[in-house]
């Protein structure tokens, strides 16, 4: 079985700084990952996914996140925040060609906060 | 292209009163999933419909819950005799189909219901 442990629930950034959101997944088969946003009042929107190919993964807004095999990471960044950023991030995992929608796993959250 | 939408996007009731909840998927999407979600918590799939078949449903939707897409566009969310642990947001999602298994067909979410059970 999957399994996402988001290592951090808040992370305070000041505006303009680099920030990095750590994901690690437990599996013992290949996976797809994936980072979601959800801003305040509203429904998760996709940032960006890895299926297979370059292990760096660009999204939308300027974030990328990277696929650490050895690691079993896929840590979120983005190289200077801005106000507009503060929303959760969750991470997700699930196993390539599964055709069950009950085997994507969400991460608990990470609330990001940019601070002026 | 409007998005998903969901009706209420609140709802307070006392515990053993009945609820329902809608979503209306993005036109065109033959998948629609119910994901519950608490508080400090990433969403938990409940249900899936490939256009009105229910495929799937977790061991998370009891008895008390039943989810019905009568003819494949919008779908309700039903819980009978509530209960306070039934406190949660309640996510719904569509997606295309079109790329093949649900693992990497993109899902597009609602801006939740959240219920409060008193």
């Amino acid at each position: 079985a999957q399994s996402v442990t988001q290592l951090d629930s808040q992370v305070p950034v000041f505006e303009e700084a680099p920030v990095e959101l750590r994901c690690n997944y437990s599996s013992s088969v290949s996976v797809y990952l994936f980072w979601y946003v959800q801003y305040p009042n509203q429904g998760l929107q996709l940032l960006l996914k890895y299926l297979s190919g370059s292990t760096l993964v660009k999204g939308i807004n300027g974030f990328e996140a990277e696929f650490n095999k050895s690691q079993t990471s896929f840590h979120l960044r983005k190289p200077s925040v801005h106000i507009s950023d503060t929303a959760e991030y969750f991470c997700a995992v699930t196993r390539p060609g599964y055709s069950s929608a009950s085997k994507i796993i969400f991460g608990s959250g990470t609330r990001l906060s940019i601070r002026p | 292209d409007t998005g998903v939408s969901q009706d209420p996007r609140h709802k307070i009731t006392k515990r053993g009163q009945n609820v329902t909840f809608r979503c209306d998927p993005i036109s065109e999407h033959n998948r629609l999933y119910w994901y519950r979600q608490t508080l400090g918590q990433g969403p938990e799939f409940l249900t899936y419909f490939q256009n009105e078949a229910q495929l799937e449903k977790s061991r998370l939707l009891s008895d008390r819950f039943s989810a019905e897409r009568p003819k494949g566009s919008f779908s309700t969310l039903e819980i009978q005799r509530t209960e306070q642990g039934d406190s949660a947001m309640y996510l719904c999602a569509s997606s295309s189909g079109l790329a093949g298994g649900t693992s990497t067909d993109t899902q597009y979410f609602g801006p939740g219901t959240r219920l409060t059970v008193l």
